[in-house]
């Protein structure tokens, strides 16, 4: 059974830098096809993707965010971290990581954690 | 980066009507390579976290009601509710893995 869950602080101060990990079960990132992605939606607003890391090593980041956003991974804890720097109240969202299974030429972000709501306030 | 544009921002329809949302993106998703086109479609709903609907622009995920379809190529794509159910309200995000993952605005669907 494949589950993940974002954890990190709920309530940040503007230019600090947020820190959220990604824990999961069900699947290795040592294996080949599986990646894990963390998307954003501010409230009322669209989704945004953000980063991914997988088997490959291969990170890709969101161009418009790429200079704030560092993702890694810990294959032997089963976590993802993603950190964002320079926070602003523009960041406030729930945050959610996804497990992205690539097969057949495609790469389906078919598992998904419940989110969590970051604020960015001061 | 490319821009996803989704129209209308919302829509109002009846029960068992269809609803049609439409994404439109700024240059081509569709891989010479494969000849398919690189969108996707999610349902979002208020407190849960997205769920995929389609694939490959046309491809149904596994489990999702044969009432969702999707259709277009290139730049222009359609996702369809054939018959709209009161668990349909939620909003629709387009989304393109062509290059750097982007999504549409969304599309709110709400009942008449």
């Amino acid at each position: 059974q494949v589950t993940l869950k974002e954890s990190g602080p709920s309530l940040v101060k503007p230019t600090e830098t947020l820190t959220l990990t990604c824990s999961f079960s069900g699947f290795s990132l040592n294996s080949i096809g599986m990646r894990v992605s963390w998307v954003r939606q501010p409230p009322g607003k669209a989704l945004e993707w953000l980063a991914r890391t997988g088997w490959d090593d291969d990170d890709v980041y969101s161009t418009s965010l790429k200079t704030r956003l560092t993702i890694s991974k810990d294959t032997s804890k089963n976590q993802v971290v993603l950190t964002m720097t320079k926070m602003d109240p523009a960041d406030t969202a729930t945050y959610f990581c996804a497990r992205v299974y690539c097969t057949n030429g495609v790469c389906l972000d078919d598992y998904w954690g419940q989110g969590i709501l970051v604020t960015v306030s001061s | 980066d490319i821009v996803l544009t989704q129209y209308p921002d919302s829509l109002a329809v009846s029960l068992g009507e269809r609803a049609t949302i439409n994404c439109k993106s700024s240059q081509s998703v569709l891989h010479s390579s494969n000849d398919k086109n690189y969108i996707s479609w999610y349902q979002k709903k208020p407190g849960e976290p997205p769920k995929l609907l389609i694939y490959w622009a046309s491809t149904r995920e596994s489990g999702v009601p044969d009432r969702f379809s999707g259709s277009g190529s290139g730049t222009d794509f359609t996702l369809t509710i054939s018959s709209l159910q009161a668990e349909d309200v939620a909003v629709y995000f387009c989304q393109q893995y062509y290059d750097v993952r982007t999504f549409g605005q969304g599309t709110k669907v709400e009942i008449k």
